[in-house]
Order: structure tokens, then C-alpha cells, then sequence
């Protein structure tokens, strides 16, 4: 079991630049999110997407966008990269539904600069 | 408004000593508590949560919280700190509205000295 794998781990991008961040989960779980990571803020959640076929915004979405293009993948996507959005992105999974205990499971994380 | 403070940017301790990390939270309705670690350049790491029950929760590496109704506060407690341990540590509770969204601390550092 991978868990929540990530790609790329690191990424520099000019202003205007488009990229997307990729996520995968072996753990037959249903829900996925995005969330960055700042200094002195926390995580935020960006997107989330509850189950296979959906997704919505979550704190910051401004800027980005997603596609859940399958149960185990979730990807991230920069149409025009800015300044603001250097950060450390963090993908995660659970098991959501009654009877789950909801824990969040983390990858590892892609540091994001852009210049 | 939903929140989490954790009052502390950096925590001191020697190695041996009690930690305490503090947590306080505001949210609607039963709190879903949580606690994660996250080590240098790595992800978040799952330490323990608090759902309902015992006010105190057990977690991983000798890690124990204290939910405090009354204070609002989940603050997280080792008995004896290890070098180890230094990493950044975070506090999350679960909004309302379902879909499990997380709503995080701003962290806190942990320094344990030998």
C-alpha cells in the first residue's frame, strides 16, 4: 500500500505558467481534497470532492481547479499561475460515510514557487 | 465563526520533561477533534482524534489529548518528551456541513532539547 502518492514533488513556474498536481490513493477510499499549506496559516482546503462524479469548493478555490477522473485519482490544476499560489500543496483521503471514523490520510506533499 | 487556535507558535522543552501543545476550538454542535505531526518536508501524519467517549484519547507515540468541554480546548500531552518528537504539530476540527472538511490550526513547533 502507497497510500496517497503525489506528483511532481517540486515545481517552479514562471507568472502565467499552467500546471496541474497530481494525487492517487490505494486505499479505496471516497473522498478526496486539496489543501495548501502557508507559513503561519495552516492548511486550507481548496477543493474537496465527497465521491466519484463530484466536486466543490472549499476555503481558497480562487485560481484553481480539479477533476475527480476517477475514484483513486484527483487532480489539481493551475490555468494561470501567480505568485500567491507558492505553497506547499497537500493532497488527502478518507472513508467517508456513517459508520467512519473520518481520519484524513496526507501525501506528501508538492512545494509549488512561482516566480 | 469555526476556528482553531493553538496560542503557541513554538513550544521549549527538555528531553524527558512533560509537553503540552495547546489547542482551543470553536464550532457548532459536537466537536470531531484532531491531532497531526508533520516532520520536515513531509506530509501530515494522523496522530489521534477525539469523536466521543473518554475525554482522554490515547494516539500514537505515547501521544495523549485532553478534551475540555467546558474550555473548549483539546490540548495534546506527552509524559516524557523525546528529541524526536520536534516537529510541527497541528490541531483540526471537523466543520459543519459535512464532507468531513478540516478546519486547521496554524501549527505549532515543537522543540525538544537534549
Amino acid at each position: 500500500n502507497a497510500g496517497v502518492t503525489q506528483t511532481p514533488k517540486f515545481q517552479v513556474l514562471k507568472t502565467g505558467q499552467s500546471m496541474t498536481l497530481q494525487c492517487a490513493q490505494d486505499m479505496n477510499h471516497n473522498s478526496m481534497y486539496w489543501y495548501r499549506q502557508d507559513p503561519g496559516m495552516g492548511l486550507r482546503l481548496i477543493y474537496y470532492s465527497a465521491s466519484e462524479g463530484t466536486t466543490d469548493k472549499g476555503e481558497v478555490p480562487n485560481g484553481y481547479n480539479v477533476s475527480r477522473l476517477n475514484k483513486r485519482e484527483f487532480s489539481l490544476r493551475l490555468e494561470s499561475a501567480a505568485p500567491s499560489q507558492t505553497s506547499v500543496y497537500f493532497c488527502a483521503s478518507t472513508l467517508l460515510g456513517q459508520g467512519f471514523t473520518d481520519t484524513q490520510y496526507f501525501g506528501p506533499g508538492t512545494r509549488l514557487t512561482v516566480l | 465563526a469555526q476556528s482553531v487556535a493553538q496560542p503557541e507558535d513554538q513550544v521549549n522543552v527538555a528531553e524527558g520533561n512533560p509537553l503540552t501543545v495547546k489547542c482551543t476550538y470553536s464550532v457548532s454542535g459536537n466537536p470531531y477533534l484532531f491531532w497531526y505531526v508533520q516532520y520536515p518536508n513531509r506530509g501530515l501524519q494522523f496522530l489521534l482524534k477525539y469523536i466521543t467517549g473518554d475525554n482522554l484519547v490515547k494516539g500514537s507515540y505515547g501521544f495523549e489529548a485532553e478534551f475540555n468541554k467546558s474550555q473548549t480546548s483539546f490540548h495534546l500531552k506527552k509524559p516524557s518528551a523525546l528529541v524526536s518528537d520536534s516537529a510541527l504539530y497541528f490541531c483540526a476540527v471537523r466543520a459543519s456541513g459535512g464532507y468531513n472538511k478540516l478546519i486547521f490550526g496554524a501549527g505549532t513547533r515543537l522543540a525538544v532539547h537534549p
